[in-house]
């Protein structure tokens, strides 16, 4: 079964700067997506930016990016230019292509706080 | 504004009792997820539809049904609540599978 891992249960960081949040995922599967979630004190699960395992290029969404380190099986998300209204949960998520179900498997998260 | 909808935002009812959890996917989106998320387990997957079928189970007790609708509305009901029931319940839609969208969720409270 496929797993997913963020070690980091909370991190800080100063507005404008830049932080990288950790996951690694656990799959024998060689084709699946990876996704990132922010969860913000109002509950919505927001799509921050996703990842074909396919694709070797990095996905890049205006101040979010990702690490895909598919041998090593980590995919990080990086936020540059940090914003207060970045605080938020944030779930490393894996789906896999095909079979059944795309059903999400989520990391348990990781609460980013931002300090002016 | 994901475009998906959920009714009602909260929910508040006693143990024993059995509610109605209702979900609007975005326009055009053929499948439906429905997800639990509480402080113990996290965010679990419990049901997904496809075009009004069943595709998929995760961890959904027996005391818990869905169904999807022709209109493609999907619908999770609950029964004989029990307290560890509280949970933020969250559906989801996509079209093509590869990206899901959440609505706002429906947070029922056990008393």
């Amino acid at each position: 079964a496929q797993t997913v891992t963020q070690s980091q249960p909370e991190m800080s960081v100063q507005e404008a700067e830049t932080v990288t949040l950790s996951c690694t995922y656990d799959t024998s599967e060689s084709d699946y997506y990876l996704f990132w979630y922010k969860q913000p004190p109002s509950r919505q699960m927001i799509l921050v930016i996703r990842q074909e395992a396919y694709k070797q290029q990095n996905a890049t969404e205006n101040r979010f990016s990702v690490n895909f380190q598919k041998a090593a099986k980590s995919f990080s998300l990086k936020i540059s230019d940090s914003q207060l209204g970045d605080a938020a949960m944030y779930f490393c998520a894996y789906r896999n292509v095909g079979g059944a179900t795309n059903k999400l498997i989520f990391g348990t998260g990781t609460l980013l706080a931002v300090q002016p | 504004d994901s475009g998906v909808t959920q009714t009602p935002k909260h929910l508040i009812t006693a143990t024993g009792q059995r509610v109605t959890l209702r979900c609007s996917p975005r326009s055009g989106d053929l499948s439906v997820y429905w997800y639990q998320q509480s402080l113990d387990q996290g965010l679990q997957f419990l049901i997904q539809y496809y075009n009004g079928e069943e595709r998929a189970k995760g961890n959904i007790l027996e005391r818990f049904s869905a169904q999807q609708f022709p209109d493609l509305h999907s619908e999770l009901n609950l029964s004989s609540l029990e307290l560890g029931d509280s949970a933020l319940y969250f559906c989801a839609s996509s079209v093509d599978g590869r990206a899901q969208y959440f609505g706002p969720g429906t947070r029922l409270t056990v008393t």
